[in-house]
């Protein structure tokens, strides 16, 4: 597709439930993010893979996220366990090689979990 | 640690050129100066980046001084369809983006 793709748009989950969150980014971007967004607040890093490793995990809140981009592209966020807290938007954003250092990262339109 | 400070919110009315200035502390040598525009119900969208001077494009100018601890995202002429949040970002150790909560734009007929 033209733009980072983020499936589902809208998912709604009971508490202690587990959850997957795919993001397609842009043909031929190598640099791969995971942002979380709350209602008023500024996107917050969760993390970012250079290729298929993670290059940078250190926003992920706890050991009930995990994400993983086994072939270099698509994307999965993982969430286990899910708390009522775990509610947000969340994002992805992919970067063409060599622009990720300049900031330039083409976001997806989110999607929105609530847990219940 | 580099860290980015710009208002909560400005108000505008339709035609006016709105200005918006974020302060860059401790911005590194070599990180570029971007900006996001969001909608409600969307992700963030790149409008603009600059490393000092002037950039302008389509959708607006910025204007960053020589000693970079500042940039201004100016908007010619706005309309309503201009009302959003505007996010000034700034690079952490290599290529994490870290945002705030940026500012709140509303355009006013």
């Amino acid at each position: 597709g033209a733009g980072v793709s983020q499936t589902p748009s809208n998912k709604v989950t009971e508490k202690g439930k587990y959850v997957e969150l795919r993001c397609d980014p842009i043909s031929g971007h190598t640099a791969l993010y995971w942002y979380r967004q709350s209602l008023g607040q500024g996107p917050e890093f969760l993390i970012y893979f250079q290729g298929t490793g993670a290059a940078d995990d250190s926003g992920l809140p706890n050991d009930r996220f995990f994400a993983v981009r086994p072939e270099g592209s698509v994307s999965t966020l993982k969430i286990q366990r899910t708390e009522r807290g775990d509610s947000a938007v969340y994002l992805c954003a992919s970067s063409a090689p060599g622009q990720a250092g300049t900031g330039e990262l083409f976001f997806g339109e989110g999607s929105r979990l609530t847990v219940l | 640690l580099a860290k980015t400070t710009q208002p909560i919110s400005m108000d505008s009315y339709e035609g006016q050129e709105v200005n918006i200035t974020c302060s860059h502390n401790n911005i590194a040598t070599n990180d570029y100066i971007t900006w996001y525009q969001q909608f409600p119900s969307q992700g963030p969208r790149f409008i603009i980046q600059g490393y000092k001077t002037k950039v302008t494009n389509e959708v607006a100018s910025l204007f960053i001084p020589a000693d970079r601890k500042s940039s201004t995202l100016s908007l010619p002429r706005v309309s309503l369809s201009d009302t959003a949040v505007y996010y000034c970002p700034y690079m952490e150790y290599g290529n994490k983006l870290v945002f705030g909560a940026g500012t709140i734009l509303r355009v006013k007929s």
